[in-house]
């Protein structure tokens, strides 16, 4: 059972390039995240899904966006990325939205923008 | 505004017993969520509280006061696997969790 898979595990970008995180998850839970991690900060929600089809914005959404296609995919784009944007970027599921839900997290993309 | 305090590092010696205390001060509450994350890995959960009282699960246990926005993450025998980061968060009105820092638990023989 793979869970959560993220891919790159580790990328280094130029600044002003687009970059895609892929996120998939074989789980069928309905709700998916994701999040940054910078030192010194709690994780930081960029953008959510609810369900397959809907999406919505998380606490630091600038400079992200992600479509929800389907149950399984995620996808996190940077459009045109940014030295501020190197961070951790985990992805993560839970069966239903709500913080009721157990969060089931992906192993991470450590993202460099140089 | 939003905020969940929890200290930075701690220390604590093999076999002992620590307490990671966590405050927070959110808009709503709906529970309260320990997660473990050893360095250069995911979280993976640990517990959840939703009521006041205290959750036990073997050599973890997690206590709620929500009349005073208090939680702590004990710990007992502690081994040397558990050191880790220790994050503490709450779901909010909207049920989007907010996340403190993390406790760095350093375990020293």
């Amino acid at each position: 059972i793979a869970g959560i898979t993220q891919a790159p595990t580790s990328q280094i970008l130029a600044a002003g390039r687009r970059m895609t995180l892929r996120c998939t998850q074989d789980m069928r839970h309905n709700a998916m995240y994701w999040y940054r991690q910078d030192l010194g900060l709690g994780l930081r929600l960029i953008h959510y899904s609810n369900t397959a089809g809907t999406t919505g914005k998380g606490e630091v959404p600038d400079g992200y966006s992600v479509s929800r296609a389907n149950t399984d995919d995620f996808p996190l784009t940077l459009a045109s990325a940014v030295p501020s944007q190197t961070s951790v970027y985990f992805c993560a599921s839970s069966i239903s939205s709500g913080s009721a839900g157990e969060l089931f997290f992906g192993e991470g993309s450590r993202l460099t923008v140089l | 505004g939003q905020n969940i305090d929890q200290p930075t590092e701690m220390t604590a010696t093999e076999g002992a017993i620590v307490q990671i205390n966590c405050t927070y001060q959110t808009s709503g509450f709906n529970g309260l969520f320990w997660y473990q994350q050893h360095a250069g890995e995911a979280p993976t959960f640990l517990s959840y509280n939703v009521l006041d009282g205290l959750e036990e699960k073997g050599r973890f246990s997690s206590f709620l006061s929500r009349s005073k926005g208090y939680s702590y993450l004990l710990l007992k025998e502690l081994q040397m696997k558990d050191s880790a980061s220790y994050l503490c968060a709450v779901g909010d009105s909207n049920y989007q969790l907010i996340w403190g820092a993390g406790t760095k638990l350093i375990i020293k023989p």
